[in-house]
């Protein structure tokens, strides 16, 4: 059935670039997704690409899909202590569902 | 610019007990739908209504009945809840670009 993957931790130094990879097995997924949690909060909506793109940046957030090897990144520049939370990556299936990753957790060094 | 508005926030049940979680959404979305959210297994779908007077079950129906009242109002039933339906649960919404915007979710503890 359809999956998506990711590590569930990442540490990095407060001022560093951050990389969050997911892996998804739908090919026919047309959206994919980036969601960020906070702590008692709800998902928020980060960014998405459409499968026909290979890359989409927006301020610090830069989106690299190589939908050959169904993988997806997640970049986050200059990572900052506001950035920790549980971020999602998601990808819409073919019944027009997304289905989600078990999330990966950035904390944030000083 | 409420967006998604999910009723109760918290909430204690007894082994068997009955309750709705609610849920609305005021941007004329088509698209519900109603997720759990469990440590380390990420979101899984419950059940979702692709437009008003349709639902459709996802991942994890068993256990759970919705009703899509009207486009505005998603609501999910728990009959005779269970220790295993102990979760946070999240109801979205989905406009025609295909992404969803969540509610603030019901912390849901089943004793």
């Amino acid at each position: 059935g359809e999956d998506v993957e990711q590590s569930l931790f990442l540490s990095v130094r407060e001022g560093d670039s951050s990389v969050i990879n997911c892996t998804y097995t739908d090919s026919s997924s047309t959206y994919l997704y980036w969601y960020k949690q906070e702590p008692g909060a709800g998902l928020q909506l980060l960014t998405y690409i459409f499968s026909n793109m290979d890359m989409k940046q927006d301020q610090r957030l830069t989106v690299l899909l190589n939908k050959k090897d169904k993988h997806l990144s997640l970049r986050i520049a200059d990572t900052q202590t506001g950035d920790s939370a549980i971020y999602f990556c998601g990808a819409q299936s073919s019944a027009s569902k997304i289905i989600f990753g078990s999330g990966t957790r950035l904390s944030i060094r000083p | 610019n409420a967006g998604v508005t999910q009723t109760p926030k918290f909430q204690v049940l007894k082994t068997g007990q009955s309750m709705t979680l609610q849920c609305a959404q005021d941007m004329n979305h088509n698209s519900m739908y109603w997720y759990r959210q469990d440590p380390g297994m990420g979101l899984r779908l419950i059940y979702y209504s692709a437009s008003e007077g349709t639902t459709d079950k996802g991942e994890v129906p068993n256990g759970y009945n919705v009703s899509r009242l009207n486009k505005r109002e998603f609501s999910l039933r728990l009959e005779s809840a269970a220790p295993s339906q102990t979760s946070v649960y999240f109801c979205a919404s989905r406009d025609g670009t295909a992404s969803d915007t969540f509610g603030s979710g019901t912390r849901l503890t089943v004793v």
